[in-house]
């Protein structure tokens, strides 16, 4: 199994723009997770869905940030306009079962909003 | 207010050497408690779940203790590899199902 998958690895872009970034679980995962991480912040839980139904997006923090799941091999995570303080890795992480399940997370997504 | 503390906040040691991490959590009701290995520039890989009802888990020269009553946590690495320079990251989660509540990390670099 090629594990999570997400894309683009990085990402610059200039502030007010917007930024889509993409993942695709492990096939037959049907939780995934969406989490930002920054020095100063640590690991964020943003959002998460269950067989495609987000479950709790408490974490997300603005509405300027939106989350989808359109079917059971994709997610989007988009953030519309973008801020410089929106510069962060973000990870997209899937499990086969409910919260005691391992998580798997992908490579993750640099961002750098200037 | 639900917390996740670990400490220390970095620590450096020979490689061979045993260490121990500490994670303290205020976090309640309680469902699980996670340690993670994050490689720079990688995503965290898992090492150990453990609920309530377990003490100790291992994976390898990794062992996770736990003890609920204390809310207290640790992880011991026996004969530290230069691989093992990672951070490690303590997650407990609340009720199944429910938010995750992660600590900073703890940064460990091993040397030769």
């Amino acid at each position: 199994d090629a594990g999570v998958i997400q894309s683009p690895r990085h990402e610059v872009t200039e502030m007010g723009q917007e930024v889509t970034l993409r993942c695709k679980p492990i096939s037959g995962h049907n939780s995934l997770f969406w989490y930002r991480q920054t020095m100063m912040r640590g690991l964020e839980l943003l959002i998460y869905f269950n067989n495609n139904v987000p479950i709790d997006d408490s974490g997300m923090p603005e509405d300027r940030f939106s989350a989808k799941m359109p079917n059971a091999s994709f997610s989007t995570l988009k953030i519309q306009p973008s801020e410089p303080r929106d510069s962060a890795v973000y990870f997209c992480a899937s499990t086969a079962g409910g919260g005691s399940e391992t998580q798997y997370f992908g490579p993750g997504t640099r961002l750098l909003v200037l | 207010k639900n917390q996740v503390e670990q400490s220390p906040q970095s620590l450096i040691i020979l490689e061979g050497k045993n260490c121990t991490l500490q994670c303290n959590y205020t976090v309640s009701p309680f469902s699980n408690l996670r340690w993670y290995k994050q490689d720079t520039g990688r995503g965290p890989v898992s090492l150990t779940i453990m609920t309530f009802s377990e003490n100790t888990k291992s994976n390898g020269r990794y062992t996770a203790t736990l003890d609920a009553d204390t809310k207290q946590s640790s992880l011991h690495i026996t004969a530290s590899q230069l691989s093992d320079s990672a951070s490690y990251i303590c997650v407990v989660m609340g009720q199944a199902g429910t938010a995750l509540i992660f600590g900073k990390g703890t940064t460990l670099s091993v040397s030769s």
